[in-house]
């Protein structure tokens, strides 16, 4: 089955800062890629996604990047606020099934 | 409506108790899905249902059954469960399997 890893687990940025988050992925029949941020207490929720034949997709001040060749994805969020303190997982589904798979999470947090 | 509904919000039950969780989408979401949550951990995923029909279960225990009445409805009934299974009950649904999923809000579930 499909097997994501997500790095780092926690990461702390300044106001104003850039925040990265990696993920790879074992499937290479994986073709959609989504991000989830879940606050405290709260859903997850959806806040970008990219399917395999595009390689990059922004949204504001988010971006993601995907590198099939080496079957990895990354979330950028720019010019960070304190309202991006969040856990944020990464997913990835195969095109065998109906399953998403998750990364173990990002906890970021900004500092005003 | 682009909501995904749960009730109850919180639950607190005894291990020989009988309960039910229950999710409901009117957005004509064809497939529905059942995670359990731990705290900091990825939703993990329990069931799938496509088209009401029971498609995937993730080696589930039997003490959790779940039911899919109609294809906006999906109940999961618990019976007898452990202190262990004290968790945060996710649903999702998404237009059909393979596509994106929307989580609802979840139910707290304390096993006493």
């Amino acid at each position: 089955g499909e097997n994501v890893e997500q790095h780092p687990s926690t990461l702390s940025v300044q106001e104003g800062d850039s925040a990265v988050i990696k993920c790879t992925y074992s499937d290479s029949a994986s073709n959609y890629f989504p991000w989830y941020k879940q606050e405290l207490g709260k859903r997850p929720q959806l806040i970008i996604d990219i399917r395999s034949n595009v390689g990059e997709k922004k949204d504001q001040r988010i971006a993601v990047t995907l590198n099939k060749t080496a079957k990895h994805f990354s979330l950028h969020i720019t010019e960070t606020q304190p309202e991006d303190s969040a856990v944020y997982f990464c997913a990835a589904e195969s095109s065998n099934d109906y399953k998403l798979s998750f990364g173990a999470g990002t906890t970021v947090t900004v500092r005003a | 409506d682009t909501e995904v509904t749960q009730t109850p919000k919180h639950l607190v039950m005894g291990m020989t108790n009988k309960k039910s969780l229950k999710c409901e989408q009117h957005m004509g979401h064809r497939a529905m899905y059942w995670y359990k949550q731990k705290a900091k951990k990825p939703p993990e995923l329990m069931f799938v249902y496509s088209y009401e029909k029971l498609s995937i279960n993730e080696s589930v225990p039997s003490r959790f059954s779940p039911e899919c009445p109609n294809s906006s409805l999906l109940n999961l009934h618990l019976h007898a469960l452990q202190p262990e299974d004290s968790a945060l009950y996710l649903c999702a649904s998404s237009p059909r399997a393979k596509n994106i999923q929307y989580f609802g809000a979840g139910t707290r579930l304390s096993v006493l």
